[in-house]
């Protein structure tokens, strides 16, 4: 079965700190699609980036960046200098390569609160 | 591009009644999947239609049923309402040509009393 767990429930950092966001999955297929979301208080959810299971590069887009380590099947994600526009809930989310977005399998998500 | 559109935003039923919710996605979006997002949680599969046809569904019961239209709008209907369907229901559509692009709408909140 597929699983997908963010510990951190909330993270409270002060503007222009950094702030990284754990996710760690489970699944037992070789082939496999990582995603993240941001859900903004107007509810939608916003894509920010898709990575799938051969490519291990470390991808960096602006302020954002993210780590896929599937040795420790954690695939984390690093705002650098946050800014207020970041506060949102943030969602790890796991796609079988068969069914390809058919079946995003969702983490509880972590409310990131940027003050100040 | 307009994006997804779901209506109504807001609503509240009353346990054992029914309701539908829809969705309005962009031109040449065959691909439509619904997620049911309680309080606090990550959203939830409930199932999704392609070309009109349901091809894959999570773990939901039959009284979660769903339509797709040929201009590219869908529905959700949940039967016999239960307090715990009270969730933001979230539409999500992906273009006939993207390899991954799905593209969410801002949901329904969906109130059972």
């Amino acid at each position: 079965a597929q699983k997908v767990t963010q510990a951190q429930t909330e993270i409270s950092v002060v503007e222009k700190e950094d702030v990284t966001l754990d996710c760690v999955y489970e699944t037992r297929d070789t082939t496999y699609y990582l995603f993240w979301y941001k859900q903004p208080p107007s509810g939608e959810l916003v894509f920010l980036i898709r990575r799938n299971s051969f490519d291990e590069q470390n991808e960096i887009s602006g302020r954002y960046s993210w780590n896929f380590q599937k040795s420790t099947s954690s695939f984390n994600f690093t705002i650098t200098a946050s800014q207020v526009v970041d506060s949102a809930v943030y969602f790890c989310a796991l796609s079988e390569a068969g069914n390809y977005g058919q079946n995003f399998v969702f983490g509880p998500g972590t409310r990131l609160s940027v003050l100040p | 591009e307009t994006g997804v559109t779901q209506s109504p935003t807001h609503l509240i039923k009353t346990r054992g009644q029914q309701v539908t919710l829809r969705c309005s996605s962009q031109s040449g979006h065959n691909t439509v999947s619904w997620y049911q997002q309680a309080l606090g949680q990550g959203p939830q599969f409930i199932f999704q239609y392609y070309r009109e046809e349901e091809n894959g569904r999570g773990n939901f019961p039959p009284r979660f049923s769903g339509l797709q239209f040929p201009n590219y709008s869908s529905e959700l209907n949940v039967n016999a309402l239960e307090l715990d369907d009270s969730a933001l229901y979230l539409c999500a559509s992906r273009h006939r040509d993207s390899n991954y692009g799905y593209t969410f709408g801002s949901g329904t909140r969906l109130t059972v009393v």
